[in-house]
């Protein structure tokens, strides 16, 4: 069973950086990307990058590019992201998920159970 | 604000059908990209429940079916059952350039 475990949740203070891990098991990742998407409390699911771990080049949400900096290693299959910078407006539980499907037709068919994130002073 | 328009919520009794609308424009659902739809419960990960537009992945029940026409998609769920209230996101691509994966808002779905 192909499963996403996420990093524990973290409390930050405003300006200081938080690095959240997601490990995949259960399956094989070769060629398969991995997205960061976050959700605040109360709020929707907002895109913040992706990243195939076979190519290490990710992407990244232009709201975020320059404070995000996602990198994957192998094997395992681990996929990192670090969110710099940090203000009260990240507060929110981060997801990772699996990129099915290919190109602009991807969705996300598995999930992590999230990372909360909370800045504040 | 949302890049895909949904409705806030939707509600119907045991047993009927309820349909979440799903609106784009011409650089994402209008320019034939898929559309995706997921279920979130509280408290837990969005679930993949529709995917490339009307595709359903193994063990989703097919009382959930996706269409879509335009530059809108729909889900519909028909024979409504408790366990079906949760919040519905669509998801598709957009040409745009300032993201490349957009979502609704999210639909609250409310079992009468």
């Amino acid at each position: 069973q192909v499963q996403l475990v996420q990093s524990g949740a973290e409390v930050k203070k405003p300006g200081s950086s938080v690095k959240v891990s997601c490990e995949a098991s259960g399956g094989t990742f070769n060629d398969y990307g991995f997205s960061w998407l976050r959700q605040a409390p109360g709020q929707g699911l907002e895109w913040v990058g992706g990243i195939i771990p076979m190519f290490g080049t990710p992407t990244y949400a232009p709201k975020f590019q320059g404070r995000v900096t996602l990198t994957a290693d192998e094997s395992p299959t681990t996929v990192y992201m670090e969110l710099s910078s940090l203000r009260s407006e990240d507060t929110a539980m981060y997801f990772c998920a699996r990129e099915g499907g290919s190109g602009d037709s991807a969705y996300f068919d598995v999930w992590g159970r999230g990372t909360l994130v909370i800045v504040s002073s | 604000q949302s890049v895909l328009t949904q409705p806030p919520s939707v509600s119907g009794a045991p047993g009927q059908r309820v349909s979440i609308s799903c609106t784009g424009s011409r650089s994402n659902i209008g320019a034939g990209f898929d559309v995706h739809w997921y279920k979130q419960l509280p408290g837990t990960a969005p679930k993949l429940l529709i995917y490339a537009n009307t595709e359903r992945p193994s063990g989703v029940p097919d009382r959930f079916s996706g269409s879509k026409s335009g530059t809108s998609a729909s889900l519909a769920i028909t024979g409504l059952q408790a366990e079906d209230e949760a919040v519905y996101y669509c998801q598709s691509y957009d040409s745009s350039l300032t993201v490349f994966w957009v979502f609704g808002g999210g639909t609250k779905v409310t079992v009468l």
